[in-house]
């Protein structure tokens, strides 16, 4: 079975800030991560994703992610944070075994401040 | 186009009601979910098609009813049910699952109170 640790349950930046939402993992088989954003009374959209080969992973709207798999991490993060980046940002995990199930986090809320 | 369509946005129902979910993917995927999201929580797994058949089913109670009547459409059929099912309900699909590393594609939901 799979797990996912986000810290912080809300995290504020400044617009222009650096943007770092933290995720560690649990899983006995390597693991597939994904980040999703949810902007208000929207669905899930991803992020990015890793599975395999390169560990630092590039996704839209200029965030990206690194895999450590020493650290058990994948956390998210954006060099310069804009307003339209506010919204909740989920860290999920699945493996091999899993049969389509995604284990995500609790979930973290991002708020920037003019 | 990467793109799961969920109706109706909002709907309210009475607890007498039966009132369905429906979701269409046009992406080929052979993988379709239903989600339950309550505000501030993470989505949990409700129902897992697979190929056409319910591949999962998370202990869900017998008020939903999941449907799929082909390889493109999802339905959630909906019950007598309570006020605490008031939720966003999130349709999605996948080639395959997360478990070969492939990406669900959530649907915008549909809100549903229950009176």
């Amino acid at each position: 079975a799979q797990s996912v640790t986000q810290l912080g349950s809300h995290v504020s930046v400044s617009e222009g800030a650096l943007v770092l939402l933290r995720c560690n993992y649990s899983s006995s088989v390597p693991p597939y991560l994904f980040w999703y954003v949810q902007y208000p009374n929207q669905g899930l959209q991803l992020l990015l994703k890793y599975t395999t080969g390169a560990t630092l992973v590039k996704g839209i709207n200029g965030f990206e992610a690194e895999f450590k798999k020493s650290e058990t991490s994948f956390h998210l993060t954006k060099p310069s944070a804009h307003m339209s980046d506010a919204a909740e940002y989920f860290c999920a995990v699945s493996a091999i075994g899993s049969n389509y199930k995604l284990t995500f986090g609790k979930g973290t809320l991002l708020t920037v401040n003019p | 186009d990467t793109e799961v369509t969920q109706t109706p946005k909002h709907l309210v129902m009475g607890m007498t009601n039966k009132k369905s979910l429906k979701c269409e993917q046009h992406m080929g995927h052979r993988a379709m979910y239903w989600y339950k999201q309550k505000a501030k929580k993470p989505p949990e797994l409700m129902f897992v098609y697979s190929y056409e058949k319910l591949s999962i089913n998370e202990s869900v109670p017998s008020r939903f009813s999941p449907e799929c009547p082909n390889s493109s459409l999802l339905n959630l059929h909906l019950h007598a049910l309570q006020p605490e099912d008031s939720a966003l309900y999130l349709c999605a699909s996948s080639q395959e699952g997360p478990h070969s590393g492939n990406t669900i594609y959530f649907g915008e939901g549909s809100w549903l109170t229950v009176v």
